[in-house]
């Protein structure tokens, strides 16, 4: 079945430096979504990816879909200690009106700044 | 605006007794309802997915059920919990117009401890 692989599963930074998490399909996505889940939290929808070769900002954060729509990235500029958590990124390969909304998730990249 | 309820947000429940957990969503109509579970520090299982009421579709084998009584409410169940029951359980809901907007909202989640 379809499978979403999301690495590195930890990553320790120092803060002030950057931070990038991957996810690769193994199938072609029709949209892929990141999603932040705080410590003790549920996970929060960040940004929705639908293009190929797209790119997207929000503040420090960069969001890139592949050409081939099968893999993307997120990447932090100049973490802050609010930036912790763990990052899913979740992909979708439904199409038309049978889509049920199904997303498949990666296991997610946790976050730990050093202030 | 919409929301979604869970509760309990905490239950600690012997082996073998019985379960109940449940999910309402507020302010959108046949909304796509989901279960997720959620083992410490791992991530997220899809458990159940339904498309309108009574409709229930089961991603992966367990002792867990879900059922759907009404069209905003989505109840998970077990008749005997098993220690590896375990976990943050998440309820989400979204709603598909199209592939492009099957954004998943999550609920506050239960955290499940099985002794």
């Amino acid at each position: 079945g379809q499978q979403v692989m999301q690495i590195p599963q930890y990553q320790h930074v120092q803060e002030g430096e950057d931070f990038t998490t991957y996810c690769n399909s193994s199938t072609t996505l029709s949209n892929i979504q990141w999603y932040k889940q705080r410590p003790g939290g549920h996970p929060v929808f960040l940004i929705q990816l639908v293009k190929s070769g797209e790119v997207k900002k929000q503040k420090r954060l960069t969001f890139q879909f592949g050409e081939a729509k099968k893999n993307s990235s997120l990447h932090i500029t100049a973490t802050q200690t609010t930036d912790v958590g763990t990052y899913f990124c979740a992909g979708s390969s439904s199409w038309g009106s049978s889509n049920t909304g199904k997303l498949i998730f990666g296991q997610g990249t946790t976050l730990q700044v050093k202030p | 605006s919409q929301t979604i309820h869970q509760w309990p947000a905490t239950l600690v429940q012997p082996v073998g007794s019985p379960l109940s957990l449940e999910c309402t969503v507020e302010g959108t109509s046949n909304p796509n309802l989901y279960w997720y579970r959620q083992a410490a520090g791992r991530g997220l299982q899809l458990l159940f997915y339904s498309v309108g009421i009574g409709q229930i579709s089961s991603e992966v084998p367990q002792n867990l059920s879900a059922s759907r009584p009404q069209d905003r409410q989505f109840i998970l169940s077990s008749k005997k919990l098993l220690l590896s029951d375990s976990g943050f359980y998440l309820c989400a809901w979204s709603v598909s117009v199209d592939f492009s907007t099957d954004t998943q909202y999550f609920g506050p989640g239960t955290r499940l401890t099985v002794l």
